[in-house]
């Protein structure tokens, strides 16, 4: 089963809105990542968490972890529509050695110009 | 620098034929993984290697096969193709617990 499940499954909002999508994990995580992928491409990462971090920022994009509830929210500020694309959360178990990213089933984001 | 390479980037198979899915990486890192993604999911582990000569299980890796001879490449053998092996199928790279690098994916299908 997915280690990582995302709500909502599809947001739709308006430029210039904020866009939040939620990630919940059930295991011990190393760290946390956020990706992007545009239809018909590869996922593209965004911002990586450590589980001893409790929010980071990159431009636009702001991550929070709360290990305690085993969940982390991807904010997007000021949305483009150049944002529509989906995202997925990742989670790097501390179990496991090697690539073992666990994936959730992602949130489709449209931004309507 | 072209990252990581898939080919090809479409390929529809006969029921029982065998391909492979060819992946290359030439920022020599060590972590390789195959994913496949189905409509409205996310990714899930196929196979994946540590290094060259080391392979292991992911998620689901029944009726997948892969061998890691070099650094530099990943292939995935589809040994007798079925309808359910239609998917997307992603390579992705990574160093150390760093970020993955994905290709832009090998869309497959199985009549």
């Amino acid at each position: 089963s997915q280690q990582g499940e995302e709500d909502p499954q599809a947001l739709s909002i308006q430029e210039g809105e904020n866009a939040t999508m939620n990630c919940s994990y059930k295991t011990s995580i190393n760290n946390l990542q956020w990706y992007r992928q545009n239809s018909g491409r590869g996922l593209v990462h965004l911002i990586l968490i450590r589980s001893n971090e409790r929010e980071k920022h990159s431009g636009r994009l702001r991550v929070t972890l709360d290990t305690s509830k085993k969940s982390s929210s991807l904010l997007i500020t000021a949305s483009r529509a150049a944002d529509t694309a989906s995202y997925f959360c990742a989670t790097d178990a501390t179990e496991t050695s090697g690539s073992r990213l666990t994936f959730g089933e992602g949130t489709q984001l449209t931004v309507n110009p | 620098n072209a990252g990581v390479t898939q080919t090809p980037k479409f390929q529809v198979l006969k029921t029982g034929q065998s391909m492979t899915l060819q992946c290359a990486q030439d920022m020599n890192h060590e972590y390789m993984s195959w994913y496949r993604q189905d409509p409205g999911m996310g990714l899930r582990l196929i196979h994946y290697s540590v290094g060259a000569g080391i392979t292991d299980q992911g998620e689901v890796p029944n009726g997948y096969n892969v061998s890691r001879s070099t650094t530099e490449d990943f292939p995935l053998r589809l040994l007798s193709a079925a309808p359910s092996q239609t998917s997307v199928y992603f390579c992705a790279t990574r160093t150390g617990r760093q970020p993955q690098h994905f290709g832009d994916g090998t869309r497959l299908s199985i009549l």
